[in-house]
C-alpha cells in the first residue's frame, strides 16, 4: 500500500537554528498538507497546497516558518530560527481531492510524522 | 465548520463493544462526518466516513441519527491493539477540504 514518506523521523536541534522537514506524498495526490500536533492536542493545519500553489497557509507563522513545493510533488518545510515553542510532531497528509473536481471526501493520507525538540 | 464535542477519554475490557459518541450540533447541508484514529507516535489514520444513517466496514461502524447533529463510532469486541485516540471531525463536501481537529478521545482497552 502507498504510504506517505516523512524525514527525519525525529530532530533535535537548539533554539535559532534552522530546521528542514522533508516529505513525499502518495504519488498521483495533488493535495499536500503540513500539520503541526502538540502534545495532547489534536493536529493543526499549517498549510494546504494543491499542486504547486499555496490554497491556504493562514495558519502559517510566516515570521520564521517557509514551506514549499516546487515540482508539485515532495514538499520541504523549514523554520528559521526555531523556537522553543516550535517543539512538536510535524505531520504531512496528502489527498487525491482536487479543486477543480472530486467530491470533498477524499481521505487524507498521513505520513508518521517528524518529532522536533528545540533546546 | 461546525464544532464538535466528544468525551476526553474512555477505558473498555477487552472483548467489549466501544461506542463513543460525537456531537455536532451544527453540521451543515454539505458536510459529511469522518472519524480517524491515531496510535502514539505515529499519523491520523482514517477509520470510517457517513452522511447519514448507518455505514459499516470492516474496522467499525458509523450511526448517524436523521437530524445528523451527532453520530456514534462503534468498535465491535475491541482489543489491546485499538488503544488510541480517535477524532470525529466534520467535513465540508465543498471548498477546500480541510481537516479540523478537536483533542479527540482517547481509547484505553484494558486486558
Amino acid at each position: 500500500e502507498a504510504e506517505v514518506a516523512q524525514s527525519p523521523r525525529y530532530k533535535i536541534t537548539e533554539k535559532s537554528q534552522a530546521v528542514a522537514f522533508w516529505c513525499d506524498p502518495i504519488s498521483g495526490h495533488a493535495t499536500l498538507y503540513w500539520y503541526r500536533q502538540i502534545l495532547g492536542q489534536g493536529p493543526e493545519l499549517l498549510v494546504q497546497f494543491q499542486d504547486e500553489s499555496v490554497v491556504d497557509d493562514s495558519q502559517l507563522p510566516k515570521d520564521r516558518f517557509s514551506a514549499e513545493r516546487l515540482k508539485g510533488v515532495d514538499s520541504t518545510l523549514k523554520i528559521q530560527p526555531a523556537e522553543l515553542g516550535d517543539s512538536a510532531m510535524y505531520l504531512c497528509a496528502s489527498s487525491s481531492f482536487g479543486l477543480a473536481g472530486g467530491t470533498g471526501r477524499e481521505t487524507q493520507y498521513f505520513g508518521p510524522g517528524t518529532r522536533l525538540l528545540v533546546l | 465548520l461546525a464544532k464538535t464535542t466528544q468525551p476526553i477519554s474512555m477505558d473498555s475490557y477487552e472483548g467489549q463493544e466501544v461506542n463513543i459518541t460525537c456531537s455536532h450540533n451544527n453540521i451543515a447541508t454539505n458536510d459529511y462526518i469522518t472519524w480517524y484514529q491515531q496510535f502514539p507516535s505515529q499519523g491520523p489514520r482514517f477509520i470510517i466516513q457517513g452522511y447519514k444513517t448507518k455505514v459499516t466496514n470492516e474496522v467499525a461502524s458509523l450511526f448517524i441519527p436523521a437530524d445528523r447533529k451527532s453520530s456514534t463510532l462503534s468498535l465491535p469486541r475491541v482489543s489491546l491493539s485499538d488503544t488510541a485516540v480517535y477524532y470525529c471531525l466534520v467535513v465540508s463536501g465543498a471548498g477546500s477540504y480541510q481537516l479540523t481537529f478537536g483533542k479527540g478521545t482517547k481509547l484505553s482497552v484494558i486486558p
